[in-house]
């Protein structure tokens, strides 16, 4: 039972172009999002968070948008730069639970060239 | 800050045999936190400590699987008995509870366990 859905493995993009990484959840109880960086031999690097109350967050170059209707919340980056390539994961957790027992998706590999 | 260390970065063992992984956390952190990625996915929870208390643990944690957080600092993971399913990379990140509820987790670069 995939809880949250990163339906799309990879996706390449130009330098100075936005990237754009989606992610989807099934459980309402859900109500803080994250989004974590990860290199190659590395571990996870917290990016942006958004809380459930909002329906965006920025933080330079980096936007997450929350549709809770719809259960989506997506990942802009602009203007793309070739740092950024990494995989990135989508990340979620329920204030229920008292402490951050995040579930992640399965991950976007993102290719920004120069 | 020096950031969640975890030793050793690689372990390779033979099947059956008995590992244990090290996770020293930020120095102010008092929760810490084991997960576990294996190719193609992403990580998943195994366990949780508050201080020295777990206080929860997931069904993925199976018993062959023991943590311990003696003295509310450092961590240990240990497998018994390994078996080829059990590689994958172990992650350990902590936090505070002196922060708000939504400060992230700081994770470690992760220990690489190989069962061949």
């Amino acid at each position: 039972d995939q809880q949250v859905k990163q339906n799309s493995p990879s996706l390449s993009v130009q330098e100075g172009r936005i990237s754009i990484l989606n992610c989807d959840y099934t459980n309402s109880m859900f109500d803080y999002f994250l989004w974590y960086k990860k290199y190659p031999a590395e571990g996870p690097t917290f990016l942006i968070s958004i809380s459930s109350i909002k329906d965006k967050n920025e933080d330079g170059r980096f936007t997450v948008f929350l549709n809770k209707s719809a259960k989506h919340l997506s990942l802009h980056i602009v203007p793309s730069q070739p740092g950024d390539s990494a995989v990135y994961f989508c990340a979620a957790s329920a204030l229920d639970t008292g402490f951050q027992k995040l579930v992640f998706g399965t991950g976007t590999r993102l290719l920004v060239s120069p | 800050d020096t950031g969640v260390s975890q030793n050793p970065r690689h372990k390779i063992t033979k099947r059956g045999q008995n590992v244990t992984f090290r996770c020293d956390p930020i120095s102010e952190h008092n929760r810490l936190y084991w997960y576990r990625q294996t190719l193609g996915q992403g990580p998943e929870f195994l366990t949780y400590f508050q201080n020295e208390a777990q206080l929860e643990k997931s069904r993925l944690l199976s018993d062959r699987f023991s943590a311990e957080r003696p003295k509310g600092s450092f961590s240990t993971l240990e497998i018994q008995r390994t078996e080829q399913g059990d590689s994958a990379m172990y992650l350990c990140a902590s936090s505070s509870d002196r922060v708000p509820y939504n400060s992230p987790l700081h994770f470690g670069n992760g220990t690489r366990l190989t069962v061949t």
